[in-house]
């Protein structure tokens, strides 16, 4: 029963380090993404993709990057994390079979100090 | 991008009182779709709303779709604390790009 998966759940970094959330989902789902959720902003969409070797950036993609090498993993990377980028972040999954249904993993708390 | 104004922002009730909350778009969604968030939690789905007009019930959930697709309502009847939460709304545009709301914060008085 495990869904869509997000690990870390929490992690503080240094401005300027790398770090890379890692997401995998067992649904065998074709689309995936990641938002980032800030106070009272709802949730934004930083990048997704939709299938295995196709990505494409949402409404805010600068400073992440993501590959998408497996159907089950979409990792999503900070390159050189900013203050400005300490926020939730979620990875979430849709498959054709099921609809408009979006499942959202539990979400990872990243500081950046 | 494109904008969800959801209000209310956030709401303080007493317990068994009924909720509205709405969700409105300068632009048409093709589907719109309620979410729950519960503290450290991801947002889980609620209800799901496919036509304009389309009126659909969750236990004491109930959402509608629009006429113009450019709003939606959730509503919540006899609400319990457990209701406590952050609502979302959500839609789908013509380019199949899920945008949400800023969401509407409950809080329930026993």
């Amino acid at each position: 029963n495990a869904g869509v998966t997000q690990t870390p759940k929490f992690q503080v970094l240094k401005t300027g380090q790398s770090m890379t959330l890692q997401c995998a989902q067992d649904m065998n789902h074709e689309y995936m993404s990641w938002y980032r959720q800030d106070p009272g902003m709802g949730l934004r969409l930083i990048h997704y993709s939709v299938g295995a070797g196709i990505t494409d950036q949402g409404e805010v993609p600068n400073g992440y990057n993501v590959s998408r090498s497996t159907t089950e993993d979409f990792p999503l990377r900070l390159l050189s994390a900013a203050p400005s980028q300490t926020s939730v972040y979620f990875c979430a999954s849709r498959g054709s079979m099921s609809g408009n249904t979006i499942y959202f993993g539990e979400g990872s708390w990243l500081t950046v100090v | 991008g494109q904008q969800l104004n959801q209000s209310p922002q956030s709401m303080f009730i007493q317990e068994g009182e009924d909720v509205s909350m709405n969700c409105t778009s300068s632009s048409i969604f093709n589907t719109w779709l309620w979410y729950k968030q519960d503290p450290g939690e991801g947002p889980v789905l609620l209800i799901a709303l496919y036509k304009a007009g389309e009126l659909t019930s969750n236990g004491r959930l109930t959402a509608q779709f629009g006429i113009t697709r450019k709003d939606s309502f959730l509503n919540i009847s006899a609400s319990i604390p457990s209701d406590v939460g952050i609502y979302f709304c959500a839609g789908y545009n013509a380019g199949n790009m899920l945008t949400f709301g800023g969401g509407t914060r409950l809080m329930v008085k026993p």
